[in-house]
């Protein structure tokens, strides 16, 4: 069974620091690319960025460009999001996902962890 | 960047209904394209993929189709675990990816 923990989320003052991190389990996780998905409270999904399985490839959106970066241990099945210069807009939820087809870096996402929560305050 | 609109924002309709969602790529994405339906709370759930292709394990009550530019998801007849927020996402361009802003699916 595929599964998808995400951590690290919390607290965090305007202009901090914060790294999550997805544990991955029931798959061959160095074959498919991982995504960062994330949901501001009563809003929409917005794509962060994702990350190539063996090759590393990486892709942000503009809204995180030069702030963030996505980083994979396949050693541990564990997939990373580095989010430095935060602000309040960047409080979500914030979601790993899987996509779907094996040696593919872009996709449908099938499947996702339960998020973790950023909350970006003073 | 390619925008994703999709319509209507809200939807109300009945159990046993024939539902239609669309969404519009501001230029041509081919069949990049995948929906998903998410419940308050919980993670999103792809539906369909590659425009067309139903995701393993989702009811064939779900289906989609186009490609280009508009995209059409078709739920043949809503079904009380349907009512939920759906949103399509391309992924044409491997630099960037786009989610269309959501519908919800209420209750009339």
């Amino acid at each position: 069974e595929v599964q998808l923990l995400e951590s690290g989320g919390g607290l965090v003052q305007p202009g901090g620091s914060l790294r999550l991190s997805c544990a991955a389990s029931g798959f061959t996780f160095n074959s498919y690319a991982m995504s960062w998905v994330r949901q501001a409270p009563g809003k929409g999904l917005d794509w962060v960025s994702t990350i190539s399985g063996i090759v590393d490839t990486r892709y942000y959106a503009d809204s995180v460009k030069g702030r963030v970066t996505i980083s994979r241990d396949n050693s541990k099945n564990t997939l990373y999001l580095q989010m430095n210069r935060l602000t309040a807009e960047d409080t979500a939820v914030y979601y790993c996902a899987k996509v779907i087809r094996v040696a593919e870096t872009r996709g449908g996402l099938d499947y996702w962890g339960q998020g973790t929560l950023v909350t970006v305050s003073s | 960047d390619i925008q994703m609109t999709q319509s209507p924002s809200t939807l109300s309709a009945s159990v046993g209904d024939r539902v239609t969602i669309t969404c519009r790529a501001s230029q041509s994405i081919s069949n990049w394209l995948a929906w998903y339906q998410q419940r308050p709370g919980k993670a999103p759930k792809l539906l369909i993929y590659e425009a067309s292709s139903l995701e393993s394990g989702v009811p064939s009550r779900f289906s989609g189709s186009g490609s280009g530019t508009e995209f059409t998801l078709t739920i043949s007849s809503l079904q009380p675990d349907d009512f939920a927020t759906y949103y399509c996402q391309q992924y044409n361009s491997y630099l960037t990816w786009t989610f269309g802003q959501g519908t919800k699916v209420e209750i009339k």
